[in-house]
């Protein structure tokens, strides 16, 4: 069974930084590309970053780019999301999401997601 | 710009059916969508991947109830036999090069 977990979520005050984690079981990781999806309050869903299998093509929304840096360790079957220069509308609850192929297209399977609220 | 747009909102009865939409912008018709499903409270469930050629293939466990379809720029989501657990937001999305893009969302109310 596909199991996503996602972690290190919190409140962190405008400027700060936080690393979110991911940790993947019941698949091959190394084998899939990963996704951040985002969720505001009340709001629809977002895409923020993407992955491939082996982690040498990176994708951002122009919402995060340059601020946030996407990242795997594959021999830990775990996806990063280094957030940094945080702002207000940041805050969201932070989704990671399975590729069913080796580079971004849909998520396939989706984890529970882990909130990060950006407040002073 | 590729972009998605749903309708906010769709009702139907408890056993009914009811048929969302989802339509791709213009010069993005032959893309592929997948939907998804969102109950309160939940993280998404990705519920299966349509094609522009109206083929579809389901995620794991989904139940027949879900079916997709497509006509052109417009893509469907079909649930029959509504269930109260049906009650939730259904979301499309598609993808480009270097972007990845979802629908506004549809909030479906069982009656």
């Amino acid at each position: 069974e596909v199991q996503l977990v996602e972690s290190g979520g919190g409140l962190v005050q405008p400027g700060g930084s936080l690393r979110l984690s991911c940790t993947a079981s019941g698949f091959i990781f190394s084998s899939y590309a990963m996704s951040w999806v985002r969720q505001a309050p009340g709001k629809g869903l977002e895409w923020v970053s993407g992955l491939s299998y082996g982690g040498t093509s990176t994708y951002y929304a122009d919402s995060v780019k340059g601020r946030f840096t996407i990242s795997r360790d594959n021999s830990k079957d775990t996806l990063y999301l280094q957030m940094n220069s945080l702002r207000a509308e940041d805050t969201a609850v932070y989704f990671c999401a399975k590729d069913p192929a080796g580079y971004p297209s849909l998520f396939e399977y989706w984890g529970q997601g882990t909130r990060v609220t950006v407040s002073s | 710009q590729l972009v998605l747009t749903q309708s906010p909102s769709a009702s139907a009865s408890l056993g009914a059916s009811v048929k969302l939409t989802c339509t791709l912008s213009s010069g993005h018709t032959t893309y592929p969508i997948a939907w998804h499903q969102q109950q309160p409270t939940r993280g998404p469930r990705y519920l299966m991947k349509v094609n522009s050629d109206g083929s579809h293939s389901k995620g794991d466990g989904i139940p027949d109830r879900f079916s997709g379809s497509s006509s052109g720029a417009e893509h469907y989501l079909t649930i029959s036999s509504l269930q109260s657990e049906d009650e939730a937001d259904y979301y499309c999305q598609t993808w480009g090069t270097g972007v990845w893009v979802f629908g506004g969302g549809t909030k479906l109310t069982v009656l």
